[in-house]
């Protein structure tokens, strides 16, 4: 089956500092994997994608990173502002070219302290 | 902003009632996907609508229903309301099915009572 598992579930850091979210995925056959952010009651928007052959991409102050082989993906967020409180969710796609083969995960929610 | 746009934003019903969310796409797209987002779930996919037919359905059951039309704005109908239904819905566009990228819209937040 499908999953895409994120951890941890909430975060609260104080801003200015950097934090880690982690994804693990188990989506075969694997096409590509986007992080997305969203803000409460808000659509998701479109952070970073990776396709298979990406070990690392940055956006700003966010870098994702993946590794096909463990199937493992992070997004970093460095020098954290009060305005990235949000949830982060990483979606996987299957390869095969339609929409509804995405899998997303739970997403890990964000809470950026003054 | 994505340019897709959704109404209402709010919405409160009562079970076995019936309701109506819409979704306009941005411009160019024509192919709509939508989800519904449970509270502090990640979206899950309801169906996808392209050039005005059904194009892939997710584990819903068929009292959740949709419309395309020409213009390719889209309607999500959901009959016989059930206190589980609430969550926000969100609807997305892209350029075709295929296509890498969705846009998604601000969501309606439905509330069954």
């Amino acid at each position: 089956k499908n999953q895409v598992e994120q951890s941890p579930q909430s975060l609260i850091i104080l801003e200015g500092k950097n934090c880690t979210l982690q994804c693990n995925y188990t989506v075969s056959p694997f096409s590509n994997l986007r992080w997305y952010k969203q803000d409460t009651g808000r659509g998701p928007v479109s952070l970073t994608i990776m396709t298979f052959s990406e070990n690392t991409k940055s956006n700003g102050r966010y870098t994702a990173t993946l590794d096909a082989d463990t199937k493992q993906s992070s997004l970093h967020i460095t020098a954290s502002q009060l305005s990235d409180s949000a949830s982060y969710i990483c979606v996987v796609r299957n390869s095969g070219g339609s929409n509804y083969k995405l899998t997303f995960g739970k997403g890990t929610l964000l809470t950026v302290n003054p | 902003e994505t340019g897709v746009t959704q109404s209402p934003t709010h919405l409160i019903k009562t079970r076995g009632q019936q309701v109506t969310l819409r979704c306009s796409s941005q411009s160019g797209h024509n192919t709509v996907s939508w989800y519904q987002q449970a509270l502090g779930q990640g979206p899950q996919f309801i169906f996808q609508y392209y050039r005005e037919e059904e194009n892939g359905r997710g584990n819903f059951p068929p009292r959740f229903s949709g419309l395309q039309f020409p213009n390719y704005s889209s309607e999500l109908n959901v009959n016989a309301l059930e206190l589980d239904d609430s969550a926000l819905y969100l609807c997305a566009s892209s350029l075709g099915p295929g296509e890498e990228t969705q846009y998604f819209g601000p969501g309606t937040r439905l509330l069954v009572l």
